[in-house]
């Protein structure tokens, strides 16, 4: 069972370049997000996808963009890298309703130098 | 505004037992969740609470929730070297919120 998977796992980038994400859950889940953990801060929702087609702002989505491409994928990009955007990326996603229980992918750690 | 805090370590010997605890601030919280993060990779659901019980047994795990004081403590028994990892604690209203984590960290 492949989940939720992400990719890429490493990236590193220069300020000012761009780049995507890439998300994709396989669990037919309606809800997906993306996470931004920082040491000491614990996971800040980026954006978040209640259903296919819709998509709302986080706790921090200034630099981000997001886009729903269907059921299944979630991709986080970012148009112009900053330092302050060194971090690690965490895309989850649940069923509606029921315990609400995220599953996670394994991450995108990723660098702006 | 909603806000979930956690110590940041905790270092017990294996055998022991190991307090996590967590304070959050929306009353309205449906559900409270421990998750675990293992070095190198994503959140785990561990165990959740249902806002309307006090507590919950999973084998080594107690959930206890004081819903008076907006208190969370995981406590997990006879604790091993395999449990060393971040644990959260996250409450849902209509999003998940998580605390900052707390390292948990077995020595021998």
């Amino acid at each position: 069972n492949a989940g939720v998977t992400q990719t890429p796992k490493f990236q590193v980038l220069k300020t000012g370049q761009s780049m995507t994400l890439q998300c994709a859950q396989d669990m037919n889940h309606n809800s997906m997000y993306w996470y931004q953990q920082d040491p000491g801060m614990g996971l800040r929702l980026i954006y978040y996808s209640a259903s296919e087609g819709t998509t709302d702002k986080g706790e921090v989505p200034n630099g981000y963009n997001v886009s729903r491409l269907n059921k299944r994928e979630f991709s986080l990009r970012l148009e112009s890298a900053a330092p302050s955007q060194t971090s690690v990326y965490f895309c989850a996603s649940s069923e509606t309703g029921g315990t609400g229980e995220l599953f996670f992918g394994e991450g995108s750690r990723l660098t702006v130098l | 505004g909603e806000d979930v805090e956690q110590s940041l370590f905790l270092s017990v010997r294996e055998g022991d037992s190991s307090v996590i605890n967590c304070t959050y601030t929306d009353s309205s919280s449906t559900y409270l969740y421990w998750y675990k993060q293992e070095p190198g990779a994503g959140l785990q659901l561990l165990t959740y609470i249902f806002s309307n019980m006090d507590m919950k047994q999973d084998q080594r795990l107690t959930v206890l929730l004081n819903k008076k004081d907006k208190h969370l403590s995981l406590r997990i028994a006879d604790t091993q070297t395999g449990d060393s990892a971040i644990y959260f604690c996250a409450e849902r209203d209509d999003k998940l919120i998580f605390g900052t984590g707390t390292r948990l960290q077995v020595f021998p």
